[in-house]
């Protein structure tokens, strides 16, 4: 299994541009969540999926957009990217069941210039 | 909402305990968590606890949780070089059923010297 995925790991963008950014888990995991990291502040759940088709906001969803349309994928789109958002962003994978350990993927270092 | 509370640095050195102590405001999270991050890495769970337990063992790792106090610790003996990471509390946010969702710390940095 190659666990969580993302890609890219870096990426730089100018203030207004898009993007998207890939997540995919062989895991066959009910669960994903975005979460950004920022220094002195932790993780912060940005959305999370309960399941295809299923998606709902967490702690700080503005500016971005997900979908989840297959057990697999989870995108996580930049709209209009803004300095604000430069961050590192991870995104997870959990079971629905048990002790719902979280399997995190290797991150994505974004900077919006 | 929920919020969970940890100190942002502790340093050791090398054959000491480490303690890292994290605070939360809801009572109701069935299982709290300790994860672990290496530097350039995303995060690995380390361990958890079920909140009907007050203390849990996993070798050089114990949890202490005071659900009176909200009170959730991690003590680490015998600490190496190679425990040098961040460590970050969690819990389950009240309301959130078993849907996966996680609050996090801010996270604590562990420096071990030797």
């Amino acid at each position: 299994n190659a666990g969580v995925t993302q890609t890219p790991k870096f990426q730089v963008l100018k203030t207004g541009q898009s993007m998207t950014l890939q997540c995919a888990q062989d895991m066959n995991h009910e669960y994903m969540s975005w979460y950004r990291q920022d220094p002195g502040m932790g993780l912060r759940l940005i959305h999370y999926s309960v399941g295809a088709g299923i998606t709902d906001q967490g702690e700080v969803p503005n500016g971005y957009n997900v979908s989840r349309s297959t057990t697999e994928d989870f995108p996580l789109r930049l709209l209009s990217a803004a300095p604000s958002q430069t961050s590192v962003y991870f995104c997870a994978s959990s079971q629905a069941s048990g002790y719902n350990e979280q399997f995190f993927g290797p991150g994505t270092r974004l900077t919006v210039l | 909402g929920e919020d969970v509370e940890q100190s942002l640095f502790l340093s050791v050195r090398e054959g000491d305990s480490s303690v890292i102590n994290c605070t939360y405001t809801d009572s109701s999270s069935t299982y709290l968590y300790w994860y672990k991050q290496e530097p350039g890495a995303g995060l690995q769970l380390l361990t958890y606890i079920f909140s009907n337990m007050d203390m849990k063992q996993d070798q050089r790792l114990t949890v202490l949780l005071n659900k009176k106090d909200k009170h959730l610790s991690l003590r680490i003996a015998d600490t190496q070089t190679g425990d040098s990471a961040i460590y970050f509390c969690a819990v389950s946010p009240h309301g959130s059923g078993n849907t996966g969702k996680l609050i996090f710390g801010q996270g604590t940095t562990l420096q071990v010297k030797p």
